[in-house]
């Protein structure tokens, strides 16, 4: 089955600190895109980064990147220098047969 | 402002109450979608039209009825609904789904409570 795992329920982090929010994904294709979801609390899904898979290169915007090992289906986020406006939930996912599969969240705290 | 709009916000229904959750789309996307969002679970797609056509049904039940007139409108109409589809649900356009690079953008949802 195709899933999507993030082990960290909650994470805390102080301002302008760095965090990684962890995700792995169990799937047997070769082609597929990755991405990283926020929703904060208004509730809309806003979309972080995005992860082509054959593409070596980690992806970053701005403050945010990734850290995407193929081999190990891992794929986490780190977000630096973090901000009050970053707290939120943070959702992995992976497009399989136009379809996205969805990890159930992690809660990201920031601590002023 | 959001190129996803879904209305209401909230909605309180019993369960011998009809409603209809509706969607709005300004992003000129061809595809919508509609998601079930439960506390500390994976989203749950339920349904999935293409240039107004639907095409995926996850085995989702009779008392979920989904309508699409044209690409930019989406609604779920409720009827008969149980206290454990009490929910958050969520509204999604792209510019089509047999794309695996497509960018699905979300509305704010809707807070559903069944009583």
């Amino acid at each position: 089955a195709q899933t999507v795992t993030q082990s960290q329920p909650e994470m805390s982090v102080q301002e302008a600190e760095t965090v990684t929010l962890s995700c792995t994904y169990d799937t047997s294709e070769s082609d597929y895109y990755l991405f990283w979801y926020k929703q904060p609390p208004s509730r809309q899904m806003i979309l972080v980064i995005r992860q082509e898979a054959y593409k070596q290169q980690n992806a970053t915007e701005n403050r945010f990147s990734v850290n995407f090992q193929k081999a190990a289906k891992s794929f986490s986020l780190k977000i630096s220098d973090s901000q009050l406006g970053d707290a939120a939930m943070y959702f992995c996912a992976y497009n399989s047969n136009y379809q996205l599969i969805w990890g159930a969240g992690t809660k990201l705290i920031i601590k002023p | 402002e959001t190129g996803v709009t879904q209305t209401p916000r909230h909605l309180v229904m019993g369960m011998t109450n009809k409603k209809s959750l509706k969607c709005e789309q300004h992003l000129g996307h061809n595809a919508m979608y509609w998601y079930k969002q439960s506390a500390k679970k994976p989203l749950e797609l339920m349904f999935v039209y293409n240039f107004k056509e639907q095409t995926e049904n996850n085995s989702v039940p009779s008392r979920f009825s989904p309508e699409c007139p044209n690409s930019s409108h989406l609604f779920l109409h409720l009827h008969t609904l149980q206290p454990e589809d009490s929910a958050l649900y969520l509204c999604a356009s792209s510019h089509a789904t047999r794309q695996e690079k497509n960018i699905q953008y979300f509305g704010a949802g809707t807070r559903l409570s069944v009583l």
